[in-house]
């Protein structure tokens, strides 16, 4: 079966833009997590989302918001971007009921 | 190699070595735990789980065991091979009712042949 797809693979923003990212899960998979990947903080949850709900979000600002849609696709979007939001976002997807988290290869994005 | 700080720790080992990687883990109430590998370019990968109800499972060439008593997790590896180079994380799922998981910092193997 089809993993867990991203897109766009790479991304270069100026600071003070903002980005929208995509996240396809693996079909039947109904919950979608964010993870932020840096060096310096390594893996961070972001947000979970099942039936289009947000169910848990972690301690980042408000500048980061997401949300899922009803065939479990689910998109991030972060504003206003800033030289620390620079890092490999990636999204992961499970069936809830066999705690199997697939990730996908992630979106690079580079704030200049 | 165990995980801890900002520093990504290395172990080195020689091709068909037994590789152990270790992971000091946060929370006691956690009750699912991941190891996954990460090579260069790409997501996660899992690579096997085990529930807090079990101190050991065996997969492929992988073992991990769990000690709640000191929140210790291990990954053994059989037989190392270079395709087995790669940054490893644990990560804990607390009984939260959500798909949380909270990672490890990682460890790098690297395996020359």
């Amino acid at each position: 079966k089809a993993g867990v797809t991203q897109t766009p693979r790479y991304l270069i923003k100026t600071r003070g833009q903002q980005v929208t990212l995509s996240c396809s899960p693996i079909s039947g998979h109904r919950s979608v997590s964010w993870y932020q990947q840096t060096p310096g903080q390594g893996l961070q949850f972001l947000f979970e989302y099942f039936s289009e709900t947000q169910r848990n979000k972690g301690n980042f600002p408000g500048r980061f918001s997401g949300r899922q849609f009803s065939n479990s696709r689910s998109e991030m979007n972060v504003s206003t971007l800033e030289l620390g939001d620079s890092a490999l976002y990636l999204c992961a997807s499970s069936t809830k009921v066999d705690y199997g988290y697939t990730f996908g290869s992630g979106t690079r994005l580079t704030v200049v | 190699g165990e995980s801890v700080g900002l520093h990504l720790p290395t172990l080195s080992v020689q091709e068909g070595d037994n590789s152990i990687i270790n992971c000091a883990y946060s929370n006691s109430a956690s009750d699912y735990f991941i190891w996954y590998k990460q090579e260069s370019g790409k997501g996660p990968q899992f690579i096997i789980d085990i529930r807090s109800n079990m101190d050991k499972r065996q997969g492929q060439r992988v073992t991990v065991l769990l000690n709640k008593t000191v929140k210790h997790l291990s990954l053994q590896i059989a037989a190392t091979q270079p395709g087995d180079s790669a940054v490893y994380f644990c990560a804990e799922n607390m009984n939260s009712g959500y798909s949380t998981l909270t990672f490890g910092k990682g460890t790098m193997l690297l395996v020359s042949p």
